[in-house]
């Protein structure tokens, strides 16, 4: 069985700030994990996923995540945030089949 | 820059009434996906489709659902006889192979509100 896991659902950092979202997952087979955001009243957008090639994952707008196997983790950062990344955040694991499993969603808010 | 399209953006039924939800994936793709999310809740896996047939579905989709490619370009969602729970955001995706190593591109989603 797979599932994530993301702490915080509401993260507020204020503009030039680290930006810190965190994921576990859970997997009996080698995940691919996946983070996607959603802008108001749009679709989800992939940021990044890990697919084994390499443990340090970057995306796109500056963002990037690291699979830790032994934390189970695939943290989302960007060291700046700016208004602009005001959004919902999903983290997702893949793998098994052929659906994504996604995680409750972190809703980041930039403060100016 | 090609995307999935969903229609409407927002649907009202009343219990009991049929409700199509509807979704032009992008051209050149072969896998279709429905997800949705209730308010508060993950977003949840319903069905995977190809080849115009069912490829995978979740415990979610129960007799009530059915999905369908009619035209070669549509690709819908039918709830047979609407519950109040089933009140929730409803995503399409689709994708150019097979996931999960490879990218599913998501639509804005239909808001549909059973009253």
């Amino acid at each position: 069985a797979q599932s994530v896991t993301q702490l915080g659902s509401h993260v507020s950092v204020s503009e030039g700030a680290l930006v810190l979202l965190r994921c576990n997952y859970s997997s009996s087979v080698p995940p691919y994990l996946f983070w996607y955001v959603q802008y108001p009243n749009q679709g989800l957008q992939l940021l990044l996923k890990y697919t084994s090639a390499a443990t340090l994952v970057k995306g796109i707008n500056g963002f990037e995540a690291e699979f830790k196997k032994s934390e189970t983790s695939f943290h989302l950062t960007k060291p700046s945030a700016h208004m602009s990344d005001a959004a919902e955040y999903f983290c997702a694991v893949g793998g098994a089949t052929n659906k994504l499993i996604f995680g409750t969603g972190t809703l980041l808010a930039v403060q100016p | 820059e090609p995307e999935v399209t969903q229609t409407p953006s927002h649907q009202v039924t009343q219990m009991g009434q049929e409700v199509i939800l509807r979704c032009v994936p992008i051209s050149n793709h072969l896998y279709f996906y429905w997800y949705r999310q209730i308010l508060g809740q993950k977003v949840e896996f319903l069905v995977s489709f190809y080849n115009n047939e069912i490829s995978e579905k979740s415990e979610i989709f129960d007799d009530q659902f059915s999905v369908e490619r009619p035209d070669g370009s549509n690709f819908t969602l039918k709830i047979r006889s609407t519950k109040l729970e089933d009140s929730a955001m409803y995503f399409c995706a689709s994708g150019v192979e097979r996931s999960p190593n490879n990218e599913q591109f998501f639509g804005p989603g239909t808001r549909l509100t059973v009253l």
